[in-house]
């Protein structure tokens, strides 16, 4: 299984919503990240777990939370958004940093109203 | 810190012939070298990496890359496309903590 799953696939919500999203792994994989990306611009890290703890977080506003239950599992707690956060959400995963193999997955289409 | 420049936003080129995607990179440190590719609407997949060893790198689906230290470059070619390449391609560095991505180069492939 080389798959890095992300849930959901599209979430819509408004500006007072809280919603989750979520990231799997079943690799062995103690890296894990967030990335966002808008339309027409490449992927920014947002965050960086390493063996379960926060080991970068990119000067993400707060309303952006990651957690990192398990070193399978990732979320990403949001929460007052605002429309520009509009984006494509990526995971991704690696075995210990960027000098091995990543694998991202397919992303999650937030749209924020 | 390390960056990226991909020199062209879009590339067309027609179906079986080559092409090659630029990229040059700048970092104070020893690097790795990636190149993804994204279709519309999805995540980003690997086709091939630096890591160390030989300079040149053969990826997936035919493409292959080419590690140039002094010219800074890790440029992206294939010899013949085909129009299911037609995708947006980004070059990656990393100092191994974190991963930069270039602009992203559009390849259109056209019949």
């Amino acid at each position: 299984d080389t798959e890095v799953t992300q849930t959901p696939k599209h979430l819509v919500m408004g500006m007072t919503n809280k919603k989750s999203l979520k990231c799997e792994q079943h690799m062995g994989h103690r890296a894990m990240y967030w990335y966002k990306q808008k339309a027409k611009k490449p992927p920014e890290l947002m965050f960086v777990y390493s063996y379960e703890k926060l080991s970068i977080n990119e000067s993400v506003p707060s309303r952006f939370s990651p957690e990192c239950p398990n070193s399978s599992l990732l979320n990403l707690h949001l929460h007052a958004l605002q429309p520009e956060d509009s984006a494509l959400y990526l995971c991704a995963s690696s075995q210990k940093g960027w000098d091995t193999e990543a694998f991202f997955g397919q992303g999650t289409r937030l749209t924020v109203v | 810190a390390q960056s990226v420049t991909q020199l062209d936003s879009q590339v067309p080129v027609f179906e079986e012939a080559p092409v090659e995607l630029r990229c040059n990179y700048s970092s104070s440190v020893s690097v790795y070298l990636f190149w993804y590719v994204q279709y519309p609407n999805q995540g980003l997949q690997l086709l091939l990496k630096y890591l160390s060893g030989s300079t040149l790198v053969k990826g997936i689906n035919g493409f292959e890359a080419e590690f140039n230290k002094s010219q800074t470059s890790f440029h992206l070619r294939k010899p013949s496309v085909h129009i299911s390449d037609t995708a947006e391609y980004f070059c990656a560095v990393s100092n191994g903590n974190k991963l930069v991505f270039g602009a992203g180069t559009i390849l259109r492939v056209k019949s």
